[in-house]
Order: C-alpha cells, then sequence, then structure tokens
C-alpha cells in the first residue's frame, strides 16, 4: 500500500525549532518530487517546500523562506522538514504529500494524515 | 505570483442535483508546449487530509466516481458534480502547479447538503 506518515509535530515556544519527518512506503520514493503543504486549524491549504528526487530543486514559500529546510534521504524513504524560528502564525497540519507522477510541477496524488504544529508560550 | 480566487465560498445543493464551483487564475496556467492546464482539484472532508480528484484541469483521478469533472483552460476552470451524494459534502480546492510560488490553493469552496 502507498503510504506516507508524517511525525514529529508537537508544542513549542516561539522562535524554537521543529523538525518533521515524513515515512513512505509502497512506492519508489526516490523516483518521486515531494512536497509539505500545511493547513491552519479552520483555514485553507497552503503550500510550503518542494523538492525534487533528486534533492537538485528545492522551492519555499515566501512565508517560511530563510527558517524552514526541505531535505530527504532516499536511502531511508524519507522526507523531512528542518522548522526553526517559529512563529505563532506556523501553528498549523503539516501535510507531506507526493508529486503524481514524479515531476516538480505535478498534482498531488498521495497525502499523509497530517502532523500538527502548534507554537505558542 | 499567480493568485486562485474561487467562487461561490460555500453553496448548498440538493441530493441528485448538480453542484458547480469556479476557480480562476490570476494568470494563465496553460502551457503551450504541451498544451497542458497545470491545474487541480482536491477533496477535503472534515478531519481528513485532502484527496485528488481532478488533475491536468480535466482527468480524472483513478477511482474518482465520474459525477465529478472538470472543465476550463488558461485562466478560468470549474469543477462539477453531476449528481451530488451525500458522501459529497466536503470542501474543494483548486490548484494551480504552473508557476513560483509553486502550488498555489484556492480558498475553498464548502459543499453542503440543502
Amino acid at each position: 500500500e502507498v503510504q506516507l506518515v508524517e511525525s514529529g509535530g508537537g508544542l513549542v515556544k516561539p522562535g524554537g525549532s521543529l523538525r518533521l519527518s515524513c515515512a513512505a512506503s509502497g512506492f519508489t520514493f526516490s523516483s518521486y518530487s515531494m512536497n509539505w503543504v500545511r493547513q491552519a486549524p479552520g483555514k485553507g491549504l497552503e503550500w510550503v517546500s518542494s523538492i525534487s528526487s533528486s534533492s537538485s530543486y528545492i522551492y519555499y514559500a515566501d512565508s517560511v523562506k530563510g527558517r524552514f529546510t526541505i531535505s530527504r534521504d532516499n536511502a531511508k524513504n524519507s522526507l523531512y522538514l528542518q522548522m526553526n524560528s517559529l512563529r505563532a502564525e506556523d501553528t498549523a497540519v503539516y501535510y507531506c504529500a507526493r508529486a503524481a507522477d514524479g515531476n516538480l510541477y505535478d498534482a498531488f496524488d498521495i497525502w499523509g494524515q497530517g502532523t500538527m504544529v502548534t507554537v505558542s508560550s | 505570483d499567480i493568485v486562485m480566487t474561487q467562487s461561490p465560498d460555500s453553496l448548498a445543493v440538493s441530493l441528485g442535483e448538480r453542484a458547480t464551483i469556479n476557480c480562476k487564475s490570476s494568470q494563465s496556467v496553460l502551457y503551450s508546449s504541451n498544451n497542458k492546464n497545470y491545474l487541480a482539484w482536491y477533496q477535503q472532508k472534515p478531519g481528513q487530509p485532502p484527496k485528488l480528484l481532478i488533475y491536468w484541469a480535466s482527468t480524472r483521478e483513478s477511482g474518482v466516481p465520474d459525477r465529478f469533472s472538470g472543465s476550463g483552460s488558461g485562466t478560468d476552470f470549474t469543477l462539477t458534480i453531476s449528481s451530488l451524494q451525500a458522501e459529497d459534502v466536503a470542501v474543494y480546492y483548486c490548484q494551480q502547479y504552473y508557476s513560483t510560488p509553486l502550488f498555489t490553493f484556492g480558498p475553498g469552496t464548502k459543499v453542503d447538503i440543502k
């Protein structure tokens, strides 16, 4: 079964750091671009970051640029999001999502269940 | 930056009736080299992650009921649910994956039963 499972969320103080992980299974992870999307409580979807299959191309939303770092370990079938200098407005459910045909410019066909990040003092 | 808008914000439709959601992009998402519209539609039910319904503006994802259809090109797109079922109650999002900032989502349209 094709599956993505996020972990690493939790409660963190403003200015703190957190590292999210996304474990992939059931498909050849190294062949697919991957993405992070977040959703603040009661709000819509916001794309956060994307990484190509070989990590050659990496993109960030302006709202997280300079604070978040996306990375992947194809040997471990894992995607990561290092989040630094966290702010209250980063509070959201964070989803990892697969690019449908592997390319960076693709719809997202597989999503994880999400992990909640709460930034509060 | 490409901005996505959706209309209406919400709609209530009787069971078995048609539901139509509109999505507009601030710039064309049609790539002339391959004649593809980089536009997707997602369905999100409460407490669940989004589910891909339509990609390339009109291609239905495997397993999606054929009552869901997508149309449009360039900057104007439509998601149609031809005969609304109870399980279709959800929020629907359009998304462009044509340009940076990559993968902008629309604000969402909530669909309820009348």
